[in-house]
């Protein structure tokens, strides 16, 4: 069974970055898209980011295009996000999930969640 | 890019059944397929219907999902509800340019 698990969530200031990284098990990782979600304290969740499997196709949310960058390592299984320019709106857990279906060039429908790293933007 | 609109919240009786709507704002309901994740309060996300009206494994058949075309909406029915029912239920899809959308998310209350 595919198990995804996120690290790297902290409490950091405005304006300063972060990576979080997501290890992926159970699954051949390289061949299924992959996504972060974010869901604010007591609010809905939000599509952050997409990435194919062949890391060759990304796709940002408008909230956070040119501040934040989706990358893969296949090679190690690892999913990251580098979170640049935070902001307070930024906070929220970051989940890392997996596409239901292989060779999709998007992420179409999750299967598989992590349970989830708090990223907390203050100062 | 498109909106997905769900109902704040909803609420029915055990053993009762509720409709949950998720009406896209522009473009074909039927255009791309929709999934509906529930989130039980502090826990992960899970998947109860995808691709419409498919039901994972493990999900019993007192889920089921529809479209309709006239409203441009999708709906997760749940029959004989059951107080574990009780949850944040999520409508999700995507747009041409793998986008992904969720709705604003609907909280069920089993009363």
């Amino acid at each position: 069974e595919a198990q995804l698990l996120e690290s790297g969530g902290d409490l950091v200031q405005p304006g300063k970055s972060l990576r979080l990284s997501c290890a992926a098990s159970g699954f051949t990782f390289s061949t299924f898209a992959m996504s972060w979600v974010r869901q604010a304290p007591g609010k809905g969740l939000e599509w952050v980011s997409t990435i194919s499997g062949n890391a060759g196709r990304t796709y940002y949310a408008d909230s956070v295009k040119g501040r934040f960058t989706i990358s893969r390592d296949n090679s190690k299984n690892t999913l990251f996000l580098q979170m640049n320019s935070l902001r307070a709106e930024d906070t929220a857990v970051y989940y890392c999930a997996k596409d239901r279906t292989p060779y999709s060039s998007g992420w179409y429908s999750g299967d598989y969640w992590g349970q989830g790293t708090l990223v907390t933007i203050s100062s | 890019n498109f909106i997905l609109t769900q109902p704040h919240s909803v609420s029915e009786s055990p053993g009762k059944t509720v409709t949950i709507s998720c009406t896209r704002s522009s473009g074909s309901i039927a255009g791309n397929y929709v999934q509906w994740y529930q989130q039980r309060p502090g826990s992960v996300p899970t998947t109860v219907i995808y691709e419409d009206t498919r039901r994972p494994s493990g999900i019993p058949d007192r889920f089921s999902g529809s479209i309709d075309s006239s409203s441009n909406s999708a709906s997760l029915t749940i029959s004989g509800l059951k107080t574990e029912d009780e949850a944040d239920y999520y409508c999700q899809s995507y747009d041409f340019s793998n986008h992904v959308v969720f709705g604003g998310g609907t909280k069920l209350t089993v009363l």
